[in-house]
């Protein structure tokens, strides 16, 4: 069975950052490309960043370029996300995801606020 | 602010059709292909059509995609409860260099 599992949400002050972590399982992890997609409360899914099979090449929207940093390890089957200089608007329920959009995983809650 | 924008709402009797637009641009639906996505509260969203108009496995024949230039639509036919969900379609933009959602449609089954 695919499983994708978030963990790391945790509830931050402005300014501060968190590293979230996403395991994989039951799939080939390392064959796929992978992505982050968020959801503000109240508000649509909004893509994050992306990264193909072997980490070399990463993508980023321009809400998060310079402050988040998206990477791999495919020895450990785990997807990464450090985000640093949190803002208020980046409080979202982050969840991980193939590039293909097939399998996704339930999401982590990271809250922005002092 | 999405570049791709879908209506914000859908609604039908169950039985019925519902078709949902998604207008891009040629940056993004225009040159690359469409994936749809259900979503509910509090769940992972499903892949529901690939490819603009492939549906995966174990999604009903009720569910239908298609493309033509800068824009797509999914319809659901024979509309059932259990389709009452928040829908986005997604593509990637080669100007932005990443991919875009649409800005979302809830369907609703009166």
């Amino acid at each position: 069975e695919v499983q994708l599992l978030e963990s790391g949400g945790v509830l931050v002050q402005p300014g501060g950052s968190v590293r979230l972590s996403c395991a994989a399982s039951g799939f080939t992890f390392s064959s796929y490309a992978m992505n982050w997609v968020r959801q503000a409360p109240g508000k649509g899914l909004e893509w994050v960043s992306a990264i193909i099979a072997s980490g070399v090449t990463t993508y980023y929207a321009a809400s998060v370029r310079g402050r988040f940093t998206i990477s791999r390890d495919n020895s450990k089957n785990t997807l990464y996300l450090q985000m640093t200089s949190l803002r208020v608007e980046d409080m979202a329920v982050y969840h991980c995801a193939t590039s293909s959009g097939d399998y996704w995983g339930q999401g982590t809650l990271v809250t922005v606020s002092s | 602010q999405s570049v791709v924008t879908q209506p914000p709402s859908a609604s039908g009797t169950p039985g019925q059709r519902v078709t949902i637009s998604c207008s891009g641009s040629s940056s993004n639906i225009g040159s690359n292909s469409v994936n749809w996505y259900q979503h509910l509260p509090g769940a992972a969203p499903k892949l529901v059509i690939y490819s603009s108009d492939q549906r995966p496995s174990g999604v009903p024949d009720r569910f239908s995609g298609s493309k033509s230039g800068t824009s797509a639509s999914l319809a659901i036919s024979g509309l059932q409860s259990e389709d009452e969900a928040d829908y986005y379609c997604a593509a990637w933009d080669d100007s932005l260099n990443g991919y875009v959602f649409g800005t979302g449609t809830k369907v609703t089954v009166l």
